[in-house]
């Protein structure tokens, strides 16, 4: 079983919806919870990151993070053609350093 | 301010021969990491680096892996005697600081090096 699941999609959407990521994880140690976006053939850069549970906004994008039910989601809204890309959850252990343990990603596509 | 630099972008190496991957973190940057990313895999974590020291190397395969961030220069992960099996996109990471209690220090990454090995 992996540390953190994730759907690989493809996700498909009209433009203007909102798109619904998440990811399951099963080591109750992770404290940091981080969402990249990966467009093709380029390196991941991070859209958000929160600590321990809650949520948290930003512009168009929110994250949630579920401890009890180790279930963490990202939320996008008005979603663009330009958002479609590959959306990476990661984690971090403090007691394991600052290594990140990623999701599989799952691919969003945004039609016009 | 320029980013993670990594290069070669591509590199192409036949069974066997070595491959030589670069990466120079972002300027004031001392810490660095190594992903690698499968086919239609995730990103997966092979070794933290600090200016001469490594720090994490437990995702790093056992033989003909190694990695080093010399004090001049930059970091370089080497794979010796490369079989089909190593081609991937290698990441590089860099972040100001390690981590600390309460703090996340966003590791910033680089384009990746597609190894094709043949």
């Amino acid at each position: 079983q992996k540390e953190v699941e994730q759907d690989p999609g493809p996700l498909s959407v009209p433009e203007g919806a909102i798109v619904s990521l998440n990811c399951t994880y099963s080591n109750s140690a992770f404290q940091y919870f981080m969402w990249y976006r990966q467009y093709s053939r380029k390196g991941p850069e991070l859209l958000m990151y929160t600590y321990s549970s809650g949520n948290k906004e930003d512009g168009r994008f929110t994250a949630q993070v579920d401890k009890s039910s180790k279930y963490i989601s990202l939320f996008i809204r008005d979603s663009q053609p330009s958002d479609s890309a590959t959306y990476l959850c990661a984690m971090i252990s403090e007691a394991a350093g600052n290594k990140l343990t990623f999701g599989g990603g799952t691919r969003v596509l945004v039609k016009p | 301010n320029a980013g993670v630099m990594q290069n070669p972008r591509h590199l192409v190496r036949r069974r066997g021969q070595e491959a030589r991957l670069r990466c120079s973190p972002m300027k004031g940057h001392s810490h660095v990491y190594w992903y690698r990313q499968l086919p239609e895999e995730g990103l997966k974590f092979m070794v933290y680096l600090q200016k001469e020291n490594i720090i994490d190397e437990s995702g790093m395969p056992k033989e003909r892996f190694s990695a080093e961030f010399p004090k001049e220069g930059p970091s370089i992960l080497r794979i010796q005697q490369v079989v089909r099996g190593d081609s991937a996109a290698y990441f590089c990471a860099s972040s100001p600081l390690a981590g600390g209690p309460g703090s996340y220090n966003e590791q910033f990454f680089g384009p990746g090096t597609r190894l094709t090995v043949l």
